[in-house]
């Protein structure tokens, strides 16, 4: 089953430009996470975000989470080539040792 | 950091044929692996929670006799694609949840690519 939706599902840029990419879930969670993933290569775990936090900074990444609205952002500023790739949210339901579910994904191209 | 082994990461193989995905946790013990399922430019789906020394869990419409879950060991789960057809190929990720305290992370295997010819 998945979880819900991303939007765009496809986005390029120019280098330097900021990408935002947003996430949609359904259900209540324990946490958001989100990862990356190169064209057929595993999966890159980039940043957790717990249900009682609001925004989380990692670097270039910036995440937003608003539980009344079941949604999440995901902010890369200053985008490089090197970060083209697939960006997938993920959630964990409330009850322990649940597995992740996956979003669509957006796929992010960026252009030198 | 936690690490989940995935072997092999690539594997073609005749239709009918039976397929064995190894997943480990190479630092830590994990008593609930989780399979997934990536179609070409899809998401991973989940197929089925594996449990350390108990049945595995399949998700709606995978069927559990084509797909052979064995979770022997706390750090070894296998995932066996029986009688392989062209439809099965795919990519084949597993994870493995870290048991300390306080840690959400599931860590995921590099992923199998299996064709199916």
């Amino acid at each position: 089953s998945q979880q819900g939706e991303e939007d765009p599902q496809a986005l390029s840029i120019q280098e330097g430009e900021n990408a935002t990419m947003n996430c949609s879930y359904k259900t209540s969670i324990n946490n958001l996470q989100w990862y990356r993933q190169n064209s057929g290569r595993g999966l890159v775990h980039l940043i957790l975000i717990r249900s009682n936090e609001r925004e989380k900074h990692s670097g270039r990444l910036r995440v937003t989470l608003d539980t009344s609205k079941k949604s999440s952002s995901l902010l890369i500023t200053a985008s490089r080539a090197a970060d083209t790739a697939s960006y997938f949210c993920a959630t964990e339901a409330n009850q322990a040792g649940t597995a992740l579910i996956f979003g669509k994904g957006t796929t992010l191209s960026v252009s030198s | 950091g936690a690490v989940v082994s995935q072997h092999p990461s690539w594997v073609i193989c005749k239709s009918g044929t039976s397929v064995k995905i190894e997943c480990r946790s190479l630092d830590f013990q994990a008593t609930t692996m989780f399979w997934y399922r990536q179609f070409p430019k899809q998401s991973l789906m989940l197929m089925a929670t594996s449990n350390e020394g108990s049945k595995a869990t399949y998700e709606q419409g995978v069927e559990k006799d084509k797909f052979l879950i064995n979770h022997a060991s706390l750090t070894l789960s296998t995932l066996t694609v029986t009688s392989a057809h062209p439809e099965d190929s795919s990519f084949y990720i597993c994870s493995a949840r870290h048991p300390g305290g306080g840690r959400d992370i599931q860590y995921f295997g590099a992923g199998t690519r299996l064709s199916v010819l």
